[in-house]
């Protein structure tokens, strides 16, 4: 158990649909990160927060979006569905944002299947 | 940015020692190596990290170019639980993010 909590673990929802996954960072870790993993592209670094503020930003839609709340869960909203967005979501967190020398503890992920 | 090159794919046998690369060329002097590796339906799971001396824990260990350019990750002795994708990723100050590249997918046959 990595400490790192992701809900849902599995979600099901229609094209158009938007969905909200959420994720609880290990205690005392101040930055999350949200990665995108497809079966044909790997792991997609998305965004990333620090304390409640936005510090790196990846291949991230416009039809996604962010936010850590200052309880220092996030959340990831991906809205307008496509099929294509279909993936598994992790979230990882870590106690620093460059994390030079500490490591990051990932979640076991949310599936979001677009039908 | 600097990137890190790796191997699509190595194969082992269990119980045997694996060296698993990875070029770094563009590292720069406050870079810190990591490695991470995912198993089949799981997050990514750290291994270990390093900057210029090898390092060893109780999951491997890292070797580390003299001119860093390079570094070999290293697993002892081989078993079935090891077979997964692993990542070597570049951490530096600058680097607020930590992006995955491909990895390489080991298989370890019994």
């Amino acid at each position: 158990d990595s400490g790192v909590t992701q809900t849902p673990k599995h979600l099901i929802t229609a094209t158009g649909q938007r969905v909200t996954l959420r994720c609880s960072p290990r205690s005392g870790d101040l930055s999350v990160y949200w990665y995108q993993q497809s079966l044909d592209q790997g792991l997609q670094f998305l965004i990333q927060y620090y304390n409640g503020e936005e510090r790196a930003k990846g291949n991230i839609l416009e039809r996604f979006s962010a936010q850590q709340f200052p309880d220092l869960h996030s959340e990831l909203n991906l809205s307008s569905l496509e099929l294509g967005d279909s993936a598994l979501y992790f979230c990882a967190s870590s106690v620093v944002p460059q994390g030079v020398s500490t490591e990051a503890f990932f979640g076991q992920g949310t599936r979001l299947t677009v039908v | 940015d600097a990137k890190t090159t790796q191997p699509n794919s190595m194969e082992s046998n269990e119980e045997e020692p694996v060296h698993l690369p990875c070029n770094h060329s563009t590292i720069s002097g406050t870079d810190y190596i990591h490695w991470y590796r995912q198993l089949p339906s799981q997050g990514p799971e750290y291994v270990i990290h390093g900057l210029t001396s090898n390092v060893n824990n109780r999951m491997a260990s890292l070797a580390i170019a003299e001119d860093r350019k390079s570094s070999t990750l290293i697993l002892h002795r081989a078993t079935l639980r090891d077979a997964a994708v692993y990542y070597c990723i570049l951490r530096g100050y600058n680097n607020n993010d930590m992006r995955f590249g491909a990895g390489t997918r080991l298989t370890v046959k019994p």
